[in-house]
């Protein structure tokens, strides 16, 4: 089956620093890509939507500047947070539609803790 | 808006009994329905879609658009169905995100 991976699997960074998260998608391409945020103990919240050769389309509430989205080509896309913070702690989740019925593939998620 | 609503945060049963994870939806137009499960330690992944009409793993699901309704159901639970379950839905054309329920922690004790 169609394999999205995510890198790191966790990072620790300082607060004020940013870090960058890749999501590919190993054996399939994907013109579009979605980021959700997971908090402890809830739901997937959609962030953003990541379109191959043009700009995301972020969720109400998501700071565009905060969260960089780039998705440089058809099998990868990264999330940069900028300037992070303590708040910013969480796991971010990618998935990439295959097929004409909207299947998702998900990545293993990348666990970010600022201190 | 979009909105799915799984009621029961955690769900017990014993082995052999049977399972009926809730979802309800809220959508205007005609959505497309999934279950996604995640056991421990491991990624989403898909179960089942309303669309295929398929059974996995010995789960079905019918939605019953009358009562906005996706129940996941299994005649008999076993032990390795223990798992994190999510209801999802999407609209119906083309590659759209997912709206997410709450999801459901189903916990069989043997």
């Amino acid at each position: 089956g169609a394999v999205v991976s995510q890198h790191p699997s966790r990072v620790i960074c300082k607060s004020g620093t940013s870090v960058k998260i890749e999501c590919r998608s190993l054996d399939f391409q994907a013109t579009t890509m979605f980021w959700y945020r997971q908090f402890p103990k809830q739901s997937l919240m959609l962030m953003a939507t990541s379109n191959e050769g043009s700009k995301a389309t972020y969720e109400q509430g998501v700071e565009k500047d905060k969260f960089l989205i780039n998705h440089a080509s058809l099998t990868l896309s990264t999330l940069t947070v900028t300037s992070a913070h303590p708040e910013d702690s969480s796991f971010y989740i990618c998935s990439a539609p295959l097929g004409g019925y909207n299947e998702q593939f998900f990545g293993p998620g990348t666990r970010l803790t600022v201190l | 808006a979009q909105r799915v609503t799984q009621p029961e945060k955690l769900l017990s049963v014993f082995k052999g009994a049977p399972v009926e994870l809730k979802c309800n939806y809220s959508y205007s137009g005609s959505p497309e329905l999934f279950w996604y499960v995640q056991y421990s330690r491991q990624r989403l992944q898909l179960l089942l879609r309303h669309i295929s009409r398929e059974s996995i793993k010995g789960f079905t699901a019918d939605l019953n658009k009358g009562e906005t309704s996706f129940h996941l159901k299994k005649p008999f639970a076993q032990e390795e169905d223990s798992a994190m379950y999510y209801c999802a839905l999407s609209r119906y054309s083309g590659n759209t995100p997912l709206v997410f329920g709450k999801g459901t922690r189903l916990s069989v004790i043997a």
